[in-house]
């Protein structure tokens, strides 16, 4: 399975800032997936991401406010912008695996005051 | 009612303990049918992964598949301490291509007790 590490592991950030979370893979990936894990709530896959194209968001989550890069095949970026305190949450990359799994990684843990 | 239903519990087993654990669901087009092990502070990791109804065995850990009820269990024979952590079922509907998505459920925390 892929080894996967994101940066920052957590952070603490302030009301109307911007965080972007780095998600780096040790091998080539053809996707890379962004999801957030709030208390008490099932993981949610905000976005896909591709290399080479613009990523793909699911519904209730929009471009403005989760932009992602993918330059190549091993990073991605999720910036989460515009913060307020319901962004507080655990963020997670990951990756395709075989048959159709994911792999994915530690996590972010975001508070927002 | 959500495609995925999984009791979050927690549910807490003295260690030797056969633990099981479920999910159901409504979308029929489910075709494959994993669970992840989250421990603290970490990211899921991949522990079973199935495509077909009936048993699938990895050592301790046993998952089982009931397309006909849209129902998935986990089994854990012989329960030790390290296994407590959250359990969380995800399904697949392979849309083919290149495109897919994992559903979730919310996760059932389980503790070992020595």
């Amino acid at each position: 399975s892929a080894v996967i590490s994101q940066k920052p592991s957590r952070d603490i950030c302030q009301r109307g800032t911007s965080l972007t979370i780095q998600c780096q893979v040790d091998s080539q990936v053809t996707m890379m997936f962004w999801y957030r894990q709030q208390p008490g709530q099932s993981l949610t896959l905000i976005a896909t991401a591709n290399q080479g194209s613009e990523a793909t968001y699911e519904s209730g989550f929009v471009i403005d406010k989760f932009p992602i890069s993918r330059p190549n095949l091993t990073f991605s970026t999720l910036t989460v912008s515009n913060m307020s305190p319901e962004d507080s949450s655990i963020y997670l990359c990951s990756v395709d695996g075989f048959t159709d799994t994911q792999y994915f990684g530690p996590g972010t843990r975001l508070t927002v005051l | 009612q959500k495609e995925v239903e999984q009791d979050p519990g927690p549910l807490s087993v003295p260690e030797g303990a056969i633990v099981s654990l479920n999910c159901t669901y409504s979308n029929s087009a489910f075709q494959y049918f994993m669970w992840y092990r989250q421990y603290s502070r970490k990211g899921p990791e991949l522990l079973m992964y199935t495509y077909s109804s009936g048993n699938k065995e990895d050592g301790r850990f046993t998952a089982q598949v009931d397309k006909s009820s849209k129902y998935i269990s986990l089994f854990i024979r012989d329960s030790q301490p390290s296994d407590s952590a959250t359990y969380l079922c995800a399904m697949l509907e392979n849309s083919g291509g290149s495109n897919y998505k994992l559903t979730f459920g919310k996760g059932t925390l389980l503790t070992v007790n020595p």
